[in-house]
């Protein structure tokens, strides 16, 4: 069964600190993983977007990695600030039709 | 900027009645979605449409029915609200299949009293 898993279900940190992120999928065959973030109220907003033969791409304070071998992700965010805090949803793309696979999401609160 | 707009941010009615929900983009894409989204769960795809009247079920297609007689336009239809359709609607859409990004709107907070 395709699953998308992500961890921690929620999380807190000090402005100006980093965190990770988790997400680990069962989505086979693989197409592409991306990651959301859906800022209070709002619809997603794409961040990242890595393919199977990409290890680390970045936008801005965010990196993502991906390990196509152990099926693992995680979103890396440097320096935070109080606008991170959104729920940061993982999304697998499967390589057939418009199947989206999609996580729980992690909800990171930012606070001074 | 592609655009995503939906009719409502925040809908409050009554179990039985005929909910309608409008979802309309400005970029000309093929794909559209509508998805709701409960804490814990995710999102959950309801319905796709790939064409103009064209339609295809989702996960979660029970209770809900879709109308796509316009490229830009995507409505989502609960023939008979009841109490456990209370969610957040979320309606996206996409240049083409296969993982392309989707690009959402904010939302529609639906309660059904």
């Amino acid at each position: 069964k395709n699953q998308v898993e992500q961890s921690p279900q929620s999380l807190i940190i000090l402005e100006g600190k980093n965190c990770t992120l988790q997400c680990n999928y069962t989505v086979s065959p693989f197409s592409n993983l991306r990651w959301y973030k859906q800022d209070t109220g709002r619809g997603p907003v794409s961040l990242t977007i890595m393919t199977f033969s990409e290890n680390t791409k970045s936008n801005g304070r965010y990196t993502a990695t991906l390990d196509a071998d152990t099926k693992q992700s995680s979103l890396h965010i440097t320096a935070s600030q109080l606008s991170d805090s959104a729920s940061y949803i993982c999304v697998v793309s499967a390589s057939y039709g418009n199947k989206l696979v999609f996580g729980a999401g992690t909800i990171l609160r930012v606070k001074s | 900027d592609v655009k995503v707009t939906q009719s409502s941010r925040y809908l409050v009615k009554r179990t039985g009645e005929k909910v309608f929900l409008e979802c309309v983009q400005d970029m000309d894409h093929e794909n559209m979605f509508w998805y709701r989204q409960d804490p814990g769960l995710g999102l959950r795809l309801i319905y796709f449409s790939y064409d103009v009247k064209m339609k295809e079920k989702g996960d979660i297609p029970e209770g809900y029915s879709v109308s796509r007689e316009k490229k830009e336009r995507f409505s989502l239809i609960l023939e008979s609200a009841s109490t456990n359709q209370t969610s957040m609607y979320l309606c996206a859409s996409s240049l083409a299949s296969d993982g392309d990004e989707q690009f959402f709107g904010p939302g529609t907070r639906l309660t059904v009293l």
